[in-house]
């Protein structure tokens, strides 16, 4: 089965900096991707990583490691804009699966001024 | 270019009845996957269909259904509707759901059910 995890809330200032985790246990893994949430609207797309290392986009980086089976998203100098959750997903490729996306339960951040 | 169109935004129902939720997909689009988002389950993936095909499933009953027309409009049917349905149902749509694509979601059709 699949599992994906990631911390439910985080607080921080606006200005500064968050990192958000995501561990993911799943077979097939065939990239991770980040999207953001804001309240009562619909998801958007953040970063893809497929390959280990640091994708960075402007003050949004995600990183990823598949040997340890985690991912984190960095948001630097953060607004106040910035609050919204956001979203953890695996891609998974198997012999009965192609391409489906698995959700972690998402990352409440929380900036405060 | 527009984005995915989802109709209609609300809709409430009663249990037992049956509702049908459209998608317009982002034109040129041909993969449409749909997901339940409730507040203790998060987002869960339902299906996801291909020039008419369906790829993917999730394990939701077969109460779920869905489909996919030749200009890669979706449609998702949810019959003997049960109070646990009411959520708000998102629709997404790649190119053809490969590699990194990434899905564009459309704002939902959020399902109340009485």
């Amino acid at each position: 089965g699949q599992n994906i995890d990631q911390p439910t809330e985080m607080t921080a200032t606006e200005g500064a900096i968050v990192q958000i985790n995501c561990t993911y246990q799943t077979s097939g893994f065939n990239g991770l991707f980040w999207y953001q949430q804001h309240a009562g609207e619909a998801p958007t797309f953040l970063s893809y990583n497929v390959l280990d290392g640091l994708e960075e986009k402007g003050r949004f980086s995600s990183f990823l490691s598949r040997s340890k089976g985690y991912s984190y998203l960095l948001l630097k100098e953060l607004q106040m804009k910035d609050s919204a959750s956001y979203l953890c997903a695996v891609r998974v490729v198997t012999t009965d699966s192609w391409g489906k996306l698995q959700f972690g339960a998402g990352t409440q951040v929380v900036v405060t001024p | 270019k527009a984005g995915v169109t989802q109709t209609p935004r609300y809709l409430i129902k009663t249990r037992g009845q049956q509702v049908t939720l459209s998608c317009s997909p982002i034109s040129g689009h041909r993969s449409v996957s749909w997901y339940q988002q409730t507040p203790g389950q998060g987002l869960q993936f339902l299906f996801e269909y291909f020039s008419e095909t369906q790829r993917n499933k999730g394990n939701f009953p077969g109460r779920f259904s869905g489909r996919q027309f030749s200009n890669s409009r979706s449609e998702m049917n949810v019959s003997t509707l049960e109070l646990g349905d009411s959520a708000l149902y998102l629709c997404a749509s790649s190119l053809d759901g490969d590699s990194g694509q990434p899905q564009h979601f459309g704002d939902g059709t959020r399902l109340s059910i009485l």
